[in-house]
């Protein structure tokens, strides 16, 4: 079992629409977590980091259940510009420091 | 822009070579992490350095090293190249002290390495 899992998609959708990507983690121990953006052939850029309480960004709100382990972006009123890769960040104390593992992305078409 | 720069942009070896990666890191930040990203794939972390001491490091072999410098510059060696190490590698800063999970990382444009 992969220690971060994303839906690879791709997630088709129109202009306007709401669309979520969930992320799974499977060690207890992670203490962190975030959401980056990759565009296609460009380096990974943060999008938010992701709180117990949720949080909010303009059109985006990220959501950590540590519960069940895992997740969540929402994108209200989906542009044109939010196609991309979005990939799930998680960060795990370790022996020395920490580890940062990625899902392996979610890709997104936002179509005309 | 973040800031982080890394050279070269692209690179061609050939199997069994060695190859040397370079990255400045955002003035201020003085934890560097390198990953590697293979096609259609999210990046893979190999370590992590900090105030140049090696800080965590992922399931890579020993020939994948690195070093970071006063200036929290790094390098990434990769020795005994495989077809397979053909990937982007990425490399982010962070201020932390890299001693914080909640660590906010910002990438470079990474270099693209070629292994025929």
């Amino acid at each position: 079992r992969k220690e971060v899992e994303q839906d690879p998609g791709p997630f088709n959708v129109p202009e306007g629409a709401t669309v979520a990507f969930n992320c799974t983690y499977s060690n207890s121990a992670s203490q962190s977590f975030f959401w980056y953006r990759q565009d296609c052939r460009k380096e990974p850029k943060l999008l938010m980091s992701v709180y117990s309480s949720g949080n909010e960004d303009g059109r985006f709100t990220a959501q950590l259940n540590r519960a069940s382990q895992y997740i969540s972006l929402l994108i209200r009123d989906s542009k044109l510009s939010d196609s991309a890769t979005y990939l799930c960040v998680v960060n795990t104390p370790i022996a020395g420091g920490f580890k940062t593992i990625f899902g392996a992305g979610t890709r997104l078409f936002v179509k005309a | 822009e973040t800031g982080v720069t890394q050279s070269p942009t692209h690179l061609i070896k050939t199997r069994g070579q060695q190859v040397t990666l370079r990255c400045s890191s955002q003035s201020g930040h003085n934890t560097v992490s390198w990953y590697q990203q293979a096609l259609g794939q999210g990046p893979q972390f190999i370590f992590q350095y900090y105030r140049e001491e090696e800080n965590g490091r992922g399931n890579f072999p020993p020939r994948f090293s690195g070093l970071q410098f006063p200036n929290y510059s790094s390098e990434l060696n990769v020795n005994a190249l495989e077809l397979d190490d053909s990937a982007l590698y990425l490399c982010a800063s962070s201020l932390a002290g890299g001693m914080s999970t909640r660590d906010t990382q910002y990438f470079g444009p990474g270099t693209r390495l070629t292994v025929l």
